[in-house]
């Protein structure tokens, strides 16, 4: 497809237990984000990568949570040893132009995680 | 750290009136402003953003204005229609800088 796209989109797992979520954005889109949702909340950043550049992780909430992304495409995130209050959608956002953009992003449907 | 925030977090606006959504914001190195709709279930959708060294621009049925001197950014929606209830956030970004987020305003149209 065209847009960006994340798997899965739903996931139920048991506390203590490792979890991925992918996202395949916009091909030929340079910057990647992940964003966190809780129910009826906004957007908490998590992660940035731009290009080639090292990526912003400052808004990983714990050393539970990290990210990579291969080959300047498709991005894992994963979270280790999950806790109940890690349930929420996780989004992803792609954007075409690299370093200094306008802030247009294009998300995906996002990932919703319950931690049960 | 620097952030953005909305004044209210519910609008309730009978449809074919004109929507006012209000957004605060801190950080003056910001270069971009932007407005974000998120229908229920749905990843956030651009609808237009604004340059730091304008105070208007208009889009279709859409309005954003930007007021530097209060750090005040508003978005205004004409003849609000069913189809324009979601949540919307405003965001702003600086440079190369990553786009940071309010917490959203709820419109409610009622028909």
């Amino acid at each position: 497809g065209a847009g960006v796209s994340q798997s899965p989109s739903n996931k139920v797992t048991e506390k203590g237990k490792d979890v991925e979520l992918r996202c395949d954005p916009i091909s030929g889109h340079t910057a990647l984000y992940w964003y966190r949702q809780s129910l009826g909340q906004g957007l908490e950043f998590l992660i940035y990568f731009q290009g080639n550049s090292a990526p912003d992780k400052s808004g990983l909430p714990s050393d539970r949570f990290s990210a990579e992304r291969t080959g300047g495409s498709v991005s894992t995130l994963t979270i280790q040893r999950t806790q109940q209050e890690d349930s929420a959608v996780y989004l992803c956002a792609s954007s075409f132009r690299p370093g200094w953009s306008t802030g247009e992003l294009f998300f995906g449907e996002g990932s919703r995680l319950t931690v049960l | 750290g620097e952030s953005v925030g909305l004044h209210l977090p519910t609008l309730s606006v009978q449809e074919g009136d004109n929507s006012i959504i209000n957004c605060a914001y801190s950080n003056s190195a910001s270069d971009y402003f932007i407005w974000y709709k998120q229908e229920s279930g749905k990843g956030p959708q651009f609808i237009i953003d604004i340059r730091s060294n304008m105070d208007k621009r208009q889009g279709q049925r859409v309005t954003v204005l930007l007021n530097k001197t209060v750090k005040h950014l508003s978005l205004q929606i004409a003849a609000t229609q069913p189809g324009d209830s979601a949540v919307y956030f405003c965001a702003e970004k600086g440079g190369y800088q990553k786009v940071t987020f309010g917490t959203g305003t709820k419109l409610q149209v009622i028909p």
